[in-house]
C-alpha cells in the first residue's frame, strides 16, 4: 500500500512554543490530508482536513488559530501548533487519500507524539 | 451521540479462543475500514469492505458487512497473544470523494496465555 510519513515520531516541548509536525505521501499524490488527534485510551478524532492550495476545513470546536495547517503542494501537509500547552499533549496523526480516481483507501501516517511541558 | 458504536469496548480472551467485535453505524456505511494499533503507535490496515454483505479474510481475522451496510463484524479465530492491541473501525459516512474516516471508539484486545 501507499506510504505515509510523518515528521517528528516524538516532540517535547515548553509551554507556549510552537511546534510543527510534517505529513508526506511518500509515493503517490494526496490532494487531501486528514488530521486527526487522539488522546490517551481514545478513538481518533478527526480535527481538520487540508485539501492543496486551499484553507484547510476545521472540525467543530478545533481552533483554527491554534492549529495551523498548510497544504503546499500534493505531498506535504504541515500542522503547526501555535503557543502549545500542556492540554495539547496528543498523539496526532495524519493520513492522506489519493488524487480522485484512484484507490480510494485513506492511508495513515505513523503518529506524532507531542509532550508540551 | 457517537456516530459509529464498537462493542465490546475491551475484551479479554484466552489464547486459541474465538471472539468478535461489532462495529454498528448510525447511518448508511459506504465502506467500512478495520484497523489494528498498538498504543502511541500508528494504524495498521486490516480490510476494507464496501458491499452489502462482503465477508473478507485474512489469515485468521474475517470481517462481514452486513446486507444493510450498517453494521460490521470483526472476527478473530484461534486467538494469539500476537492480536493483542486496539482494534478500530472507522467509516466513510458519506458517498463524498475527499471526506476523512469517522472512526468507534475503538475496543481494546488482551489475550492470555
Amino acid at each position: 500500500g501507499a506510504v505515509v510519513s510523518q515528521h517528528p515520531s516524538r516532540v517535547i516541548c515548553k509551554s507556549g512554543t510552537s511546534v510543527k509536525i510534517e505529513c508526506r505521501s511518500l509515493d503517490f499524490q494526496a490532494t487531501t490530508m486528514f488530521w486527526y488527534r487522539q488522546f490517551p485510551k481514545q478513538s481518533l478524532m478527526l480535527m481538520a482536513t487540508s485539501n492543496e492550495g486551499s484553507k484547510a476545513t476545521y472540525e467543530q470546536g478545533v481552533e483554527k488559530d491554534k492549529f495551523l495547517i498548510n497544504h503546499a503542494s500534493l505531498t506535504l501537509s504541515t500542522l503547526t501548533v501555535t503557543s502549545a500547552h500542556p492540554e495539547d499533549s496528543s498523539f496526532y496523526i495524519c493520513s492522506a487519500r489519493a488524487r480522485p480516481g484512484s484507490y480510494n483507501e485513506q492511508f495513515f501516517g505513523p503518529g506524532t507524539r507531542l509532550t508540551v511541558l | 451521540s457517537q456516530e459509529l458504536e464498537q462493542s465490546p469496548q475491551s475484551l479479554i480472551v484466552q489464547e486459541g479462543k474465538n471472539l468478535t467485535i461489532n462495529c454498528t453505524s448510525s447511518k448508511t456505511l459506504y465502506g467500512l475500514y478495520w484497523y489494528k494499533q498498538k498504543y502511541g503507535e500508528g494504524l495498521i490496515f486490516l480490510m476494507m469492505l464496501q458491499k452489502g454483505g462482503e465477508e473478507k479474510s485474512h489469515e485468521k481475522i474475517t470481517a462481514k458487512l452486513d446486507e444493510k451496510k450498517q453494521q460490521s463484524s470483526l472476527h478473530i479465530t484461534a486467538s494469539q497473544p500476537s492480536h493483542a492491541g486496539i482494534y478500530l473501525c472507522g467509516a466513510d459516512l458519506t458517498n463524498q470523494a475527499g471526506t476523512a474516516l469517522i472512526f468507534g471508539k475503538g475496543t481494546t484486545l488482551s489475550v492470555s496465555s
